[in-house]
């Protein structure tokens, strides 16, 4: 079975229409992130967050609000749908850093599927 | 300026044939880590390899290795032994920062096509 895991996996909806794509992970990371990519751009940030208290905006969070609604499920909301946020979205997880942010490769993130939504 | 750059948008390689996909990158942190993913035309992202700023050796996974030149700013993926399953996007990524959040920036990708 997967560790990451979104649905849906396909989505078509209207301009104007609320929607919510949800990700889960078994992977035990406290880490979650949502992105975005479109052609050309290659990923960019939506939200973050560290814990299930621990919320953060990325680059491009209007139009977008998230709820971690425990360690292991993150879900990002659109509120009212418009064209431009036609794209492939991915939920990431990762675990936190070693004490003193040391780096190691468990500082990888991991990334669910991806969820293709067409906004009419 | 841009932190990842990956210069080759396409490119081309004979199956059984060995590959490098360029990657460049900007940072002023000494501490920071490298990334390749693969994205096959179905859409996932894979992780492939790693490579962190203060590791001594260069990084390798299976048929995947990664050139780190750390005075040059270069992390290039070598793919060797080429399969027509490697045909796919690449992604080149940094995550740099001392902590709190890291940001993870990603390139725009390389597209591989390996050719029977």
């Amino acid at each position: 079975d997967a560790d990451v895991t979104q649905t849906p996996r396909n989505r078509i909806t209207k301009t104007g229409k609320r929607i919510m794509l949800e990700c889960s992970q078994t992977k035990g990371h406290d880490r979650m992130y949502w992105y975005r990519q479109d052609p050309g751009l290659g990923l960019r940030l939506i939200y973050y967050s560290f814990d299930v208290k621990d919320i953060n905006k990325g680059e491009i969070s209007d139009g977008y609000s998230v709820s971690r609604q425990a360690q292991a499920k993150f879900s990002l909301s659109l509120e009212s749908a418009i064209p431009n946020q036609t794209a492939l979205y991915f939920c990431a997880t990762s675990a936190s850093l070693g004490a003193g942010g040391q780096r190691t490769k468990e500082e990888t993130q991991y990334f669910g599927p991806g969820t293709r939504l067409l906004v009419l | 300026a841009q932190k990842i750059t990956q210069t080759q948008p396409g490119m081309f390689v004979q199956e059984k044939e060995a590959v490098t996909l360029d990657c460049t990158y900007d940072t002023s942190d000494p501490s920071y880590g490298l990334f390749w993913y693969k994205q096959p035309s179905s859409g996932e992202m894979i992780f492939l390899i790693y490579q962190g700023s203060y590791d001594q050796q260069n990084a390798t996974e299976g048929r995947y290795s990664l050139n780190f030149q750390k005075a040059r700013k270069s992390a290039n993926l070598v793919i060797s032994a080429s399969q027509l399953g490697d045909s796919a996007m690449y992604f080149c990524a940094m995550r740099e920062g001392p902590g709190g959040y890291q940001k993870v920036t990603f390139g725009t990708g390389t597209k591989l096509q390996v050719i029977p």
